[in-house]
């Protein structure tokens, strides 16, 4: 896991709430990436950012879901208003400076919409 | 349309026993190929790393290998262990024009139980 920290590790919420997924990468490592992963699907990027910048949102699904990266040590993936087809896994992972070095991932977060 | 195929999609084998896992892609502009083990309940954790200049990588008992002119790719583990069963996925990236913009494709993965 490599010291990428996801809170919380589960979450069960009704639908129609507000869901807030958070990330701490590792120090060091600027490209920061949230995924989310489904039986059906497999994994999927949703958004990538590059020292704090979001470079590509097109994997977001729709407006409902939000990300942010405030500082090099912390991004949050929102779900506002949530719903049942949401809950997946969601993971966070983090990669050096360029696009052939290591990706850690977290344990990720496994949400449930109900 | 970029696309990562793996086979099999499921394999059961016996402990001590190699065996090969299969990726196949569409992915253009090649940038890199990823293999990552996935256990139950964790994130993925990086196997190897390929760029188009590299044809074989090992990493322990795991070798990857890469023909970038037939966009094919296997893992080959050797003398599993019942640590090894996972799910194992083959990510493949490709690059495009513009500051840090590349697109990953991911496969579905094959799941691998090692059985005593």
């Amino acid at each position: 896991d490599a010291g990428v920290i996801q809170s919380p590790r589960h979450e069960v919420t009704e639908m129609g709430q507000e869901v807030t997924l958070r990330c701490k990468p590792i120090s060091g490592h600027n490209s920061l990436f949230w995924y989310r992963q489904t039986m059906m699907r497999g994994l999927e990027l949703l958004i990538y950012f590059n020292n704090n910048v979001p470079i590509d949102d097109s994997g977001m699904p729709e407006d409902r879901f939000s990300a942010k990266m405030p500082n090099a040590s912390f991004s949050t993936l929102k779900i506002q208003p949530s719903e049942p087809r949401d809950s997946a896994v969601y993971f966070c992972a983090v990669r050096g400076p360029t696009r052939n070095t290591e990706a850690f991932f977290g344990q990720g977060t496994r949400l449930t919409v109900v | 349309k970029n696309q990562v195929e793996q086979s099999p999609q499921s394999l059961i084998i016996l402990e001590g026993k190699n065996c090969t896992l299969q990726c196949n892609y569409t992915v253009s502009p090649f940038s890199n190929l990823r293999w990552y083990k996935q256990d139950t309940g964790r994130g993925p954790v990086s196997l190897t790393i390929m760029t188009f200049s590299e044809n074989t990588k090992s990493n322990g008992r795991y070798t990857a290998t890469l023909d970038a002119d037939t966009k094919q790719s296997s893992l080959h583990i050797t003398a599993s262990q019942l640590s090894d069963s996972a799910s194992y996925i083959c990510v493949v990236s490709a690059r495009y024009s513009g500051a840090g913009s590349y697109q990953l494709t991911f496969g579905k993965g094959t799941k691998l139980s090692v059985i005593p």
